[in-house]
């Protein structure tokens, strides 16, 4: 079983800060790392699908890097706004497998405005 | 375009009772996934369609849950004799598929099941 870890568990900003969570997982059988958003009631959206090591991704105000070497990835939020408010979650391809997504417990984020 | 669609989106049971989650996913992708989140959990891969096959079943708990896609299209999960420990949001995703992909999952928004 792939042990995937995401901290902090969760986290209170304000409207303004940036932010960023962590996720770790087994270096070994890397294949990709997917981080999804998941808003209460809503589906996991994806954000980005990371492939190779020192990739670096962003869409608007949120980035993620990712080194495969020691098997983490950052993801990165800058002037948080409420609408950020959600649980994010990271998930890498399970031993190789390029259909079966492991996840972590997610960090769920609030913003305050 | 539909997303990922999924019924109903809300389930209540008693405990012994049969329940059929359905999902539909988004028009030609082939591959589809199900996956179970429990309270405080990350979502947990459950089974993983190619077209009308379970090309890997291996996340199932037991032999009470079981899933048909017999068009290659919509999907059911199908449990038998529930136990309120199967009270989770089920959820289903599909993508494109193909060998060599990164198969980047699209979900729907989830079947909340309770078991009382």
């Amino acid at each position: 079983i792939l042990n995937v870890e995401q901290s902090p568990q969760s986290l209170h900003v304000q409207e303004g800060d940036s932010t960023n969570f962590t996720c770790s997982f087994p270096s070994s059988n890397f294949y990709a790392l997917h981080w999804y958003r998941w808003e209460t009631a809503k589906s996991p959206e994806a954000l980005f699908v990371m492939t190779l090591n020192g990739d670096e991704k962003k869409k608007g105000r949120i980035s993620a890097t990712l080194n495969t070497k020691e098997g983490y990835s950052y993801l990165y939020i800058k002037g948080s706004q409420p609408e950020d408010s959600a649980t994010y979650l990271c998930a890498p391809n399970s031993g190789g497998s390029n259909y079966k997504l492991t996840f972590g417990k997610g960090t769920l984020l609030t913003v305050n405005p | 375009g539909a997303g990922v669609s999924q019924t109903p989106s809300n389930k209540v049971t008693e405990k012994g009772k049969y329940v059929e989650l359905r999902c539909d996913p988004i028009s030609g992708h082939t591959a589809l996934y199900w996956y179970r989140q429990s309270l405080g959990q990350g979502p947990e891969f459950l089974i993983y369609f190619q077209g009308t096959g379970a090309a890997d079943d291996s996340g199932l708990p037991n032999d009470r849950f079981f899933a048909v896609r017999p068009e290659g299209s919509v999907s059911t999960l199908k449990i038998q004799r529930t136990e309120r420990g199967d009270s989770a949001v089920y959820l289903c995703a599909s993508s494109l598929g193909g060998v060599g992909s990164y198969n980047e999952q699209f979900f729907g928004p989830g079947t909340r099941l309770t078991v009382l």
